[in-house]
């Protein structure tokens, strides 16, 4: 049973350009959160996606980011005119359907590291 | 609203010796609490987690944690340290019986084991 993939592991990018980090989920969950990890700092919650739907969104940047789970297809993690601070590790964590009280584990994947030159 | 305190950046140990990671956290409703190890480059893998079946929980590679209310704590222990557990670790909260499916991270503990 493959874990959390993420794609690319290390990506590199000039400011201005634009940065695609995907992620395709374990098999069997259905929900996608995303999280960014500055040097030095823990993990940030930016994003939280079914299928076709965003959850919860309060922790990303309002300019710039977007995030879409499609269908079919990985999740997509878009940064659009990167800057230097956008330099990062981002994660991406799958778990089973959720519910009310229910305490679904967080797999995560091995990361995507972010380079802005 | 929730938050992790992680008391220590760094954590120095002999090999062998008594492992104590510390965590408090801060929640205004029951909370579930999650330690996670990070390797260099590389993701976050879950240690062990309390979901208020018991208060003290086992995990992976010999770690354990207490749930202790009244300090509002998750602190990790090992008695033993071995050289492969150095790595980062971090303590995570998320609200209980919510809809709220967010993970609330420490800023990280790294373990240093010496030999």
């Amino acid at each position: 049973n493959a874990g959390v993939m993420q794609n690319p592991r290390h990506l590199v990018r000039r400011r201005g350009q634009e940065a695609r980090l995907r992620c395709s989920p374990m098999k069997g969950h259905s929900h996608v959160y995303w999280y960014r990890q500055l040097p030095e700092e823990g993990l940030k919650f930016m994003v939280y996606l079914q299928k076709e739907n965003i959850i919860d969104e309060s922790g990303m940047p309002k300019e710039r980011f977007s995030a879409e789970f499609p269908k079919e297809g990985p999740s997509i993690l878009r940064i659009q005119q990167v800057v230097r601070g956008d330099s990062a590790a981002y994660f991406c964590a799958s778990s089973p359907t959720p519910g009310r009280g229910l305490t679904d584990t967080q797999y995560f994947g091995p990361g995507t590291r972010l380079t802005v030159l | 609203a929730q938050s992790v305190t992680q008391l220590g950046s760094h954590v120095s140990v002999s090999e062998g010796a008594l492992v104590l990671l510390r965590c408090n956290y801060s929640s205004s409703v029951p909370p579930y609490l999650f330690w996670y190890v990070q390797y260099p480059n590389q993701g976050l893998q879950l240690l062990l987690k309390y979901t208020s079946a018991a208060t003290l929980v086992k995990g992976i590679n010999g770690f354990e944690a207490e749930f202790k209310k009244s300090e509002t704590s998750f602190h990790l222990t090992k008695p033993s340290a071995h050289m492969s557990d150095a790595a980062e670790y971090f303590c995570a909260v998320r609200p209980m019986n919510t809809g709220f499916q967010k993970l609330v991270f420490g800023t990280g503990t790294r373990l240093l084991v010496s030999p």
